[in-house]
């Protein structure tokens, strides 16, 4: 079964970096996913289609602070120089024999 | 640039059929490079994939909803929309409508753009 498993939680202080991770289930290392990124109160916004092999392609006007990369079943997404309004909610999302799935999501807070 | 706006009743009785629609503008729904989602989101959970639709009619659902759902897509109007029969207190959620890459044509088979939801709500 395809399923993404993230971390409910992540901290780090502002202008620091943060590396957030989404983990596939077993069998699935080869998928790629996207990212999304939720602020409070708004609608989620496309950030990164990630590879397997940490290849990525981000979404128009997403900032150069935001990279991926990938180890395995897990892929990640690093946040560097941290603004305050990183702070949002951020969520995985992979796909395959006609089903989408996203991840729990993880809740970044910028101290 | 393109983009997706929802619309329909903020509330509906339990027991009771929810009907959205999701109206594209600044592009057109019969692009062979997508398809078009439904999402939902309880408030403070996290994101739930309804279904999906291809601009010919064709439909995936998702398994835990798919006896209750039902996608369609009016590209005259360049519009699709959900119902969803026999709703409870569980429904209650922001839906979204979404812009689904064709993996065919795109080489990315997920959402790359969002409406900005709309809250529903299931009381009586």
């Amino acid at each position: 079964q395809l399923v993404l498993t993230q971390s409910p939680s992540a901290s780090a202080s502002l202008g620091a970096s943060v590396k957030l991770t989404c983990t596939l289930s077993s069998g699935h290392s080869s998928y790629a996913i996207v990212w999304h990124q939720q602020q409070p109160e708004k609608g989620p916004r496309y950030l990164m289609k990630l590879n397997s092999d940490g290849s990525h392609s981000k979404g128009d006007g997403i900032p150069d602070r935001f990279s991926g990369s990938s180890s395995g079943a897990e892929r990640y997404l690093t946040i560097s120089s941290l603004q305050s309004e990183d702070e949002a909610d951020y969520y995985c999302q992979t796909w395959g024999s006609g089903i989408q799935v996203f991840g729990g999501g993880t809740k970044l807070t910028v101290l | 640039q393109l983009q997706l706006q929802e619309s329909g009743p903020g509330l509906v009785k339990p027991s009771e059929t929810l009907t959205l629609t999701c109206t594209v503008s600044g592009g057109s729904i019969s692009s062979n490079n997508y398809y078009w989602g439904w999402i939902r989101q309880p408030p403070g959970k996290g994101l739930e994939w309804i279904g999906t639709i291809y601009y010919t009619g064709t439909t995936n659902y998702n398994p835990s909803l798919k006896s209750r759902v039902t996608i369609s897509v009016d590209t005259s109007k360049n519009r699709f929309s959900l119902k969803l029969t026999s709703v409870t207190a569980a429904d209650t959620a922001v839906y979204y409508c979404a812009r689904e890459g064709n993996i065919a044509a795109t080489g990315t088979g997920a959402f790359d753009i969002w409406g900005q939801g709309t809250m529903v709500t299931v009381s009586s």
